[in-house]
């Protein structure tokens, strides 16, 4: 109950197209949904991140879609350029207390977009 | 404005030796993470700490010890490196409720 599936493992998409990258819960106590992007060599970087009680976030060309009742979210990147390909992780943490057991990542999308 | 620093980088063990990695943070932090990433997979918790002299296993405790006698310090130790070592640790913070903060890695292989 624990785990966050994420899909599709990579993904590869042109220059100016739309990357989407899925993930799924099951724990309905889970309230805080963050996205972190790595490069290689690096450690991941939260890039955004939703709170339930949204059904859409945006901040630039990232958006989050959130569907409470489906416990699914997912990550959309507009106008997809080569300086955004990179490793993308989902995570789902529960409260306050977000450490632990309670705090927990997708397995990740290898992102690469085409020039 | 150091936010989590790790070192080393890069370090190579020979099968049984011993080393520490080494994490600080600098933004008063309670809460500090040892993850390891093996190549083309994700991140697996080793330890982590709610405070000063409070540690707790994660997922793949196993080899692995840490200590927490301050809040900016979290080092993880291994013991008698082994090949199934050779990954990439990251150690990371937060504070209560937020978002977790990344340190560089340290990149081990153990031979």
């Amino acid at each position: 109950q624990q785990q966050v599936k994420q899909s599709p493992q990579s993904l590869i998409v042109q220059k100016g197209g739309i990357s989407i990258i899925n993930c799924a819960y099951e724990n309905t106590a889970f309230d805080y949904f963050p996205w972190y992007q790595q490069f290689p060599g690096k450690g991941p970087a939260l890039l955004i991140a939703i709170r339930p009680d949204v059904s859409e976030k945006k901040e630039g060309r990232f958006t989050i879609s959130f569907n409470k009742s489906a416990k699914q979210f997912s990550l959309h990147i507009m106008d997809s350029q080569p300086g955004d390909s990179a490793t993308y992780f989902c995570a789902a943490s529960m409260g306050r207390d977000n450490y632990g057991q309670n705090f927990v990542f997708g397995p990740g999308t290898r992102l690469s977009v085409l020039p | 404005n150091a936010g989590v620093t790790q070192t080393p980088k890069f370090r190579i063990l020979k099968i049984g030796q011993s080393m520490t990695l080494q994490c600080a943070q600098d933004m008063n932090h309670n809460y500090m993470y040892w993850y390891r990433q093996d190549p083309g997979m994700g991140l697996k918790l080793i330890y982590y700490s709610v405070g000063a002299g409070i540690t707790d296993k994660g997922e793949v405790p196993n080899g692995y010890n840490v200590s927490r006698s301050t809040t900016e310090d979290f080092p993880l130790r291994l013991e008698l490196a082994a090949p199934s070592q050779t990954s990439v640790y990251f150690c990371a913070s937060s504070s209560r409720g937020g978002g977790y903060t990344f340190g560089s890695g340290t990149r081990l292989t153990v031979v």
